[in-house]
């Protein structure tokens, strides 16, 4: 069955280094989303993806990266991990740009910046 | 842009009764709002969703109702049982795909 898969599932790093995190799918979905969940905050867009070489910023962008080399893999990558950047993170994707198409979502990744 | 209220933050009802989470949303233009569960432990996943155009949908035992003169919308889950017990989450689109979320209410279904 189709899916989409991240890893690692938790993280502890230290301030300053770099981390990446893994999300990969198998729908062969066009588009590919990175949030992050906070208490009091709900899930909130990082960056996202409408293809290959596509990359944009969301609404909270600052301190992270992504690219987009093939269809199935978007990695998101802190460059300087700070403790702000705790949180849950979330992969998801959908088929088209169309505006009522279903976002399907990871399981999710725990980060722990200390 | 858009901005999305999600009221309450925390809901208890007990087995069999019904329970309404209620969104609010900035942007009139907005036309699609989709409701996501979320288990624990796990990512969210769509239940229900409505397009601006139909004012109630309805799936079984989960209905979202949407005033768009008031721009508000809401979730009504019926007959309630354990397994609802779950983080809700409401959302607006912004631009092509772009989810809003609402901030999450944790419902909880007491036996």
């Amino acid at each position: 069955d189709a899916e989409i898969t991240q890893s690692p599932r938790h993280k502890i790093t230290e301030t300053g280094r770099q981390v990446t995190l893994a999300c990969h799918q198998t729908w062969n979905h066009n588009n590919m989303f990175w949030y992050r969940q906070d208490l009091g905050h709900g899930l909130r867009l990082i960056h996202y993806s409408y293809g290959v070489h596509d990359t944009n910023k969301g609404e909270v962008s600052d301190g992270y990266s992504v690219s987009r080399s093939n269809t199935e893999d978007l990695p998101l990558t802190l460059e300087s991990a700070a403790s702000s950047q705790t949180s849950v993170y979330f992969c998801a994707s959908s088929e088209s740009r169309g505006y009522t198409d279903t976002q399907y979502f990871g399981p999710g990744t725990r980060l722990t910046v200390l | 842009g858009e901005n999305v209220e999600q009221h309450p933050s925390t809901l208890s009802v007990q087995e069999g009764d019904s329970a309404v989470i209620k969104c609010t949303y900035s942007d009139s233009a907005s036309n699609y709002f989709p409701w996501y569960k979320q288990e624990l432990g796990k990512g969210p996943q769509l239940i229900i969703d409505i397009r601006s155009n139909v004012g109630e949908k309805k799936d079984q035992r989960i209905a979202v109702t949407l005033n768009k003169t008031a721009k508000h919308f809401s979730l009504h889950i019926t007959e309630t049982q354990p397994e609802d017990s779950a983080v809700y989450f409401c959302a607006g689109v912004q631009g092509a795909q772009k989810l809003v979320f609402g901030q999450g209410t944790r419902l909880t279904i007491n036996p």
